[in-house]
């Protein structure tokens, strides 16, 4: 079936390193693709979206491309700062009334 | 304006016993979704209504769970006869329409089942 996979584990990282998340979806047809994060004790917030390929989303200097060839809508971020620290998950939307949801990573940024 | 409200936000019930979570949507939209989190499964879809079309409740994982949408707007997730393995938060999600668009998410309800 239609699915998300996430990289295992979670990242740990200093502040103002590079951040990749990788994500990739199932490919049939051609599904929407957003990344949503979590903050500690707080609800799920988009964090960027991807309609169709080679779209780029951005927000917040992080950015993501749907990248048809590979089926994949890795996360980036140049610099991290502490704020950062949060999960990060992966969605596809295929038309089914739904979000598919990989299982997420924890970012954790130190100082 | 206000987002998408839940409650409680935690729950803590004994196996067996029933339970009832409230999603207030945001005003005006008409896809709602219920969505499970739990440890070591990630999210899971659950429900989805739309307008006053029949829900969608392909992800219901047992006939224990049931939930209902009230006038199209508030909606409410009952699970009967609860049990230890339906420990999770509870997360409703609202959107302007069907279809590919942003999904708001609310704070979710906490559910424990001792």
């Amino acid at each position: 079936g239609d699915s998300v996979t996430q990289m295992e584990g979670p990242v740990t990282l200093s502040e103002e390193a590079f951040l990749t998340i990788n994500c990739t979806y199932t490919a049939t047809g051609y599904p929407s693709l957003f990344w949503y994060v979590q903050y500690p004790g707080e609800g799920l917030q988009l964090l960027l979206k991807a309609t169709k390929a080679d779209d780029k989303g951005s927000n917040k200097g992080f950015e993501a491309t749907y990248r048809k060839e590979t089926t994949s809508f890795h996360l980036e971020k140049g610099s991290v700062q502490v704020s950062d620290s949060a999960v990060y998950f992966c969605a596809a939307y295929y038309g089914n009334n739904r979000l598919a949801f990989g299982k997420g990573n924890q970012v954790v940024v130190i100082p | 304006g206000a987002g998408v409200s839940q409650s409680p936000s935690n729950k803590v019930t004994e196996k067996g016993k029933d339970v009832e979570l409230r999603c207030d949507p945001i005003s005006g939209h008409t896809a709602l979704y219920w969505y499970r989190q739990s440890l070591g499964q990630g999210l899971e879809f659950l429900i989805y209504f739309q307008g006053n079309s029949a829900p969608d409740k392909s992800g219901l994982p047992s006939d224990r769970f049931s939930a209902e949408r009230t006038g199209g707007s508030v909606s409410t997730l009952t699970i009967q006869r609860t049990q230890q393995e339906d420990s999770a938060v509870y997360l409703c999600a609202s959107s302007p329409r069907a279809g590919n668009y942003e999904q708001y998410f609310g704070p979710g309800t906490r559910l424990t089942v001792t």
